[in-house]
């Protein structure tokens, strides 16, 4: 079965500062599927970035960037020039090839931006 | 487009009722699924359905099902309510025809259990 892990339950990052997010996962699986979603206050889940295991690039999506560590198991993600709309439960998920769009989440990581 | 509809956003229920929650896709996605947030158990996978046939199932027992309907909207129903069901019940929808597909959540329908 797949983990996810999520060992910060609660950041925060002055505004317009750099922030990293840690995740590690568990699978024994070769191809996969790793995303983060945020979670604001209104509690619709938004996806953050995506990135596919068999790319050796860290996927990067403006202010958002991921360092993807695929023998250490691990999908970090980085917020640059934080901004308040940035606050919000993050969480990270893995979905397995052949398994249909079932994610495992993590715990999350409740950020707040500090004005 | 429009985006991944949830009805009913609000429901209070009580303990032995049932419930029926409903989900609209984006247009197009052929492909739904349902995840239960609680502070305890986090999120956590229900099943998922693609053209109108169930493709996974989590492991939830059999009080939750759910349908899906040629139109690709979807349904699932809590029979016998528990307290413990008090939950965000999240449907998101995505294409389903290929692994990785990019995933879309709806606002979630929230469900109190007195």
């Amino acid at each position: 079965a797949q983990t996810v892990t999520q060992s910060q339950p609660e950041m925060s990052v002055q505004e317009a500062e750099t922030v990293t997010l840690s995740c590690t996962y568990d699978t024994s699986e070769n191809n996969y599927y790793l995303f983060w979603y945020k979670q604001p206050p209104s509690r619709q889940m938004i996806l953050v970035i995506r990135q596919e295991a068999y790319k050796q690039q860290n996927a990067t999506e403006n202010r958002f960037s991921v360092n993807f560590q695929k023998a250490a198991k691990s999908f970090s993600l980085k917020i640059s020039d934080s901004q308040l709309g940035d606050t919000a439960m993050y969480f990270c998920a893995f979905m397995g090839q052949n398994t249909g769009n079932q994610f495992y989440f993590g715990t999350g990581t409740s950020l707040t931006v500090i004005p | 487009k429009a985006g991944v509809t949830q009805t009913p956003r609000y429901l209070i229920k009580t303990r032995g009722q049932q419930v029926t929650l409903s989900c609209s896709p984006i247009s197009g996605h052929r492909s739904v699924s349902w995840y239960q947030q609680t502070p305890g158990q986090g999120l956590q996978f229900l099943f998922e359905y693609f053209s109108e046939t169930q493709r996974n199932k989590g492991n939830f027992p059999g009080r939750f099902s759910g349908r899906q309907f040629s139109n690709s909207r979807s349904e699932m129903n809590v029979s016998t309510l528990e307290l413990g069901d008090s939950a965000l019940y999240l449907c998101a929808s995505s294409l389903g025809d290929r692994d990785g597909n990019t995933i879309y959540f709806g606002e979630g329908s929230w469900l109190t259990v007195v």
